[in-house]
């Protein structure tokens, strides 16, 4: 079975704050995504990973940036949270098959106050 | 950029009754992925459409791709507490399947 974890659940920070959130794979798939969810938004991409070292913007991608040094590795930075990034954050790895389904991360729930 | 509207945005069902949920894209879907979310937790994907007309089941859960391809249905026969969740549906974008765009989803709850 595929693994993804992220590493917290639930994370409290300031406003101004440098935030990190990192997910891990365990199956060697090229793609890496992370999104965010908000009621009445949906899922929204903020970036993507089809390489080490490689990456893509999403639909909004303004207030983060992200790292992938390790192809198991996909870091969310966010260089200094406000209150409207308050979101449950989502990663996500993709194996490029016919299907490209997405394995999901259990999320992180960002609460910046 | 493709846009994706599910329908109802909430559903209360009573234990074993059908139901159906409805994801209509803007554009041409490429390809259109069913996803469950259980409340406050990842995504679980359940299955994939590609050609006009195509329908696939798993367990009691039944999706279809319209002719059009731009309508997707999915049905639950005789639900269970089991299939309360958020059902999402998300589109492969036109460059590629690798790019999914997703609705805002359908709450499901189930009452025993």
């Amino acid at each position: 079975d595929v693994k993804v974890t992220q590493s917290s659940r639930y994370l409290v920070k300031r406003t101004g704050e440098k935030v990190f959130l990192e997910c891990v794979q365990d199956m060697d798939h090229e793609n890496m995504f992370w999104y965010r969810q908000d009621p009445g938004l949906g899922l929204r991409l903020i970036y993507f990973s089809y390489d080490v070292k490689m990456k893509e913007k999403g639909d909004i991608p303004e207030g983060y940036s992200v790292s992938r040094e390790k192809k198991e590795r996909f870091s969310l930075i966010l260089e200094s949270a406000s209150t409207n990034q308050t979101s449950m954050y989502l990663c996500a790895t993709q194996f490029p098959t016919l299907s490209y389904e997405q394995y999901f991360g259990p999320g992180t729930r960002l609460t910046v106050t | 950029s493709q846009e994706l509207e599910q329908s109802p945005q909430s559903l209360i069902v009573q234990e074993g009754k059908n139901l159906t949920i409805n994801c209509t894209s803007s554009k041409t879907l490429y390809g259109l992925y069913w996803y469950k979310q259980k409340y406050g937790e990842g995504l679980i994907f359940l299955m994939m459409l590609q050609k006009g007309g195509e329908e696939k089941s798993h367990e009691k859960i039944t999706a279809k791709l319209d002719e059009k391809k731009q309508q997707s249905s999915l049905h639950i026969t005789a639900s269970q507490p089991s299939h309360a969740g958020i059902y999402l549906c998300g589109a492969a974008t036109s460059g590629g399947y690798q790019k999914v765009t997703f609705g805002t989803g359908t709450k499901l709850q189930v009452i025993p």
